[in-house]
């Protein structure tokens, strides 16, 4: 979707090393929404982020949502092969009458 | 609750033939989406219901598309006739109607029309 971008398309990271995905929006977003995905799996919640500035930990994941609450990161700290798969973020934009508007995904691939 | 649904996991099918994906959603959740997702153009909204009506369906991609929600627990998917092109993952998806909007995805029905 051309409202949300999401970069990198793809990352390759050696085992251990942190990593940065970003979600930005041509919108102020009510909400931002981390999703994970395996291959040939559904998509796994991670985190949702509502308030500028707020910011969510679980595990070696956090993410923040800036104050102007038009971009997101995911931050992954000391990757570990658990962590490879494709993250997409998924907006809640004025207008979007309940549903969510997604980005293209990060396919995560870590290096042992 | 054993989350979201989603038969047959698997679907190899002729061009040509009809093909239903099928999807039960969470008790409870007042919201039910239908997603494809292929490599070329990433997670798409085909249809969303709302206590079992349609409310968006502009994603479906032509006429040989169509969705059915007859009750609160229940919805399938139909492509007839089905084209090459088709094949992709379908994901189901319900959420609660609060702000929260998680969704919740089924595993997905991989599709293949040969």
């Amino acid at each position: 979707s051309q409202e949300l971008e999401q970069s990198p398309q793809s990352l390759i990271v050696q085992e251990g090393k942190n990593l940065t995905i970003n979600c930005t929006s041509s919108k102020t977003l009510y909400g931002l929404y981390w999703y994970k995905q395996k291959y040939g799996e559904g998509l796994i919640f991670l985190m949702m982020l509502q308030k500028g500035g707020e910011e969510k930990s679980h595990e070696k994941i956090t993410a923040k949502l800036d104050e102007k609450k038009q971009q997101s990161s995911l931050h992954i700290t000391a990757s570990q092969p658990s962590h490879a798969g494709i993250y997409l973020c998924g907006a809640d934009l004025p207008d979007s009458n309940y549903q969510l508007i997604w980005g293209a995904g990060t396919k995560l691939i870590i290096k042992p | 609750d054993a989350g979201v649904i989603q038969s047959p996991r698997h679907e190899v099918t002729e061009m040509g033939q009809e093909v239903t994906l099928r999807c039960k959603p969470i008790s409870g959740h007042d919201y039910l989406f239908w997603y494809r997702q292929t490599m070329m153009r990433g997670l798409e909204l085909l249809i969303y219901f709302n206590n079992n009506v349609p409310i968006d369906d502009s994603g479906m991609p032509e006429d040989r598309f169509s969705a059915k929600m007859p009750n609160a627990s229940f919805s399938t998917l139909k492509i007839q006739p089905s084209e090459p092109r088709d094949s992709a993952v379908y994901f189901c998806a319900s959420s609660l109607a609060d702000r929260s909007m998680e969704q919740f995805f089924g595993p997905g029905t991989r599709l293949t029309v040969l």
